[in-house]
């Protein structure tokens, strides 16, 4: 079956500009997270939807934000870029609301300039 | 929150060498998991192993929970088990700073 599908695979953008990811999960997976990784913080936890519910969320600022649709399609949308926004994107989906059996996509790498 | 320590940070061994990484956390967890993030930024989703021990060919994991570590065990080593392994805990996935691996031929 196929796996996570995230869009596009590489970005450059403008500081000041607005970014939106796409993340398609894995066929029956209801719940998809999204972690940003950098060199500096390493991989970290932005939020999760299961069912168009966020279900968690992690420590970043307003501009950072996301929804599921009815498909389990995810978005996240970055507002107002940074340059420290410059990294890889990853979204993870799973069948249960927990960790196992997470599959990730190969992610979105984002550049802020 | 929880800390999650993972150690060595970065390991360099010849092909067919075995190799223990670890993972220490800072309080009880409810799951654990390990990943193998490979160079082109692909992770791969290792074990899940909230306790006890688990084996996948050339792999195994051991999660003592009482006292708050997990152990991943690399035999026989390849070239393609080079990258970044990490551990993650809890529903957030909260992970390590992840331990590079370098197999050389």
């Amino acid at each position: 079956k196929a796996g996570v599908t995230q869009t596009p695979r590489y970005l450059i953008k403008t500081r000041g500009q607005q970014v939106t990811l796409s993340c398609s999960p894995i066929s029956g997976h209801r719940s998809v997270s999204w972690y940003q990784q950098t060199p500096g913080q390493g991989l970290q936890f932005l939020f999760e939807y299961f069912s168009e519910t966020q279900r968690n969320k992690g420590n970043f600022p307003g501009r950072f934000s996301g929804r599921q649709f009815s498909n389990s399609r995810s978005e996240m949308n970055v507002s107002t870029l940074e340059l420290g926004d410059s990294a890889l994107y990853l979204c993870a989906s799973s069948s249960a609301l927990s960790v196992y059996g997470y599959t990730f996509g190969s992610g979105t790498r984002l550049t802020v300039v | 929150g929880i800390q999650v320590e993972q150690s060595p940070p970065d390991l360099i061994l010849q092909e067919g060498a075995n190799s223990t990484l670890r993972c220490n956390f800072s309080d009880s967890v409810n799951n654990l998991q390990w990943f193998h993030q490979n160079p082109w930024g692909q992770l791969i989703n290792l074990f899940y192993i909230p306790s006890g021990t688990k084996q996948n060919g050339r792999l195994s994991a051991t999660t003592v929970a009482t006292e708050r570590y997990s152990l991943l065990y690399i035999s026989s080593s390849q070239t393609t088990d080079s990258g970044v392994y990490f551990c993650a805990v809890d529903d957030k996935i909260i992970f390590g700073k992840g331990t590079r691996l370098h197999i050389l031929p």
